[in-house]
């Protein structure tokens, strides 16, 4: 597709349960990012994969957080036992990332996913 | 202390004004900033990144302070459509990791 495809657009589960989120980012970005927003908050920094470097995890807030990007393209975050105070939009964001163009580097959202943890 | 600051506003303007958001950062080895865009309930899109020597693009125009820390956005003739949360980013680049730090965001509504 043209642009950063997230499913399912929304998500609504129960306290406990597990859920996964999918990111489908533009093909040839060699950088995904995972964000979070919370309402009327600004985004949270989660997790950022670069190419087949080991991903930057420091932003996810607990271990029931965890996140993959398979063969460099498709990423999953999923959350494990979730918490009410999980519901937020889950973004994810691809860019480029050409080294020789950092500085002018333009990042792509998709959509988002909103959770609902009852 | 966050490590970029925005003032969360709303700031309410009328049509045709010029208004000004500010931004801070605390991280002196931050190399690249941006502006993005968000409209309720919709996603973040860049606006545009913010030069050294500052930059303008239409109505908007971007600024920089190394020695101050701190990034600007004015936004003159202000239009109906301008009316979004703006979003400052800030960038650090190391090694293997990069990381873009959003700002919470300033409010603005521009009215009739």
């Amino acid at each position: 597709g043209a642009g950063v495809s997230q499913s399912p657009s929304n998500k609504v589960t129960e306290k406990g349960k597990d859920v996964e989120l999918r990111c489908d980012p533009i093909s040839g970005h060699t950088a995904l990012y995972w964000y979070r927003q919370s309402l009327g908050q600004g985004l949270e920094f989660l997790i950022y994969f670069q190419g087949n470097s080991a991903p930057d995890k420091s932003g996810l807030p607990s271990d029931r957080f965890s996140a993959e990007r398979t063969g460099g393209s498709v990423s999953t975050l999923t959350i494990q036992r979730t918490q009410q105070e999980d519901s937020a939009v889950y973004l994810c964001a691809s860019s480029l990332e050409d080294r020789q163009r950092l500085y002018n580097e333009k990042l792509f959202f998709g959509s988002g996913t909103q959770l609902s943890v009852l | 202390r966050k490590e970029v600051e925005q003032d969360p506003g709303p700031f309410n303007v009328p049509e045709g004004a010029t208004v000004a958001f500010n931004c801070t950062y605390s991280n002196s080895a931050s190399q690249s900033f941006f502006w993005y865009r968000q409209d309720c309930r919709k996603e973040p899109k860049l606006l545009m990144s913010v030069y050294s020597s500052g930059n303008e693009d239409g109505r908007f125009t971007a600024q920089l302070n190394r020695a101050s820390q701190y990034i600007s956005l004015l936004i003159r003739d202000s239009k109906l459509s301008d009316s979004a949360t703006y979003l400052c980013v800030v960038v650090h680049y190391g090694g293997a990791t990069n990381k873009l730090i959003f700002g919470t965001g300033t409010l603005l509504a521009v009215q009739p």
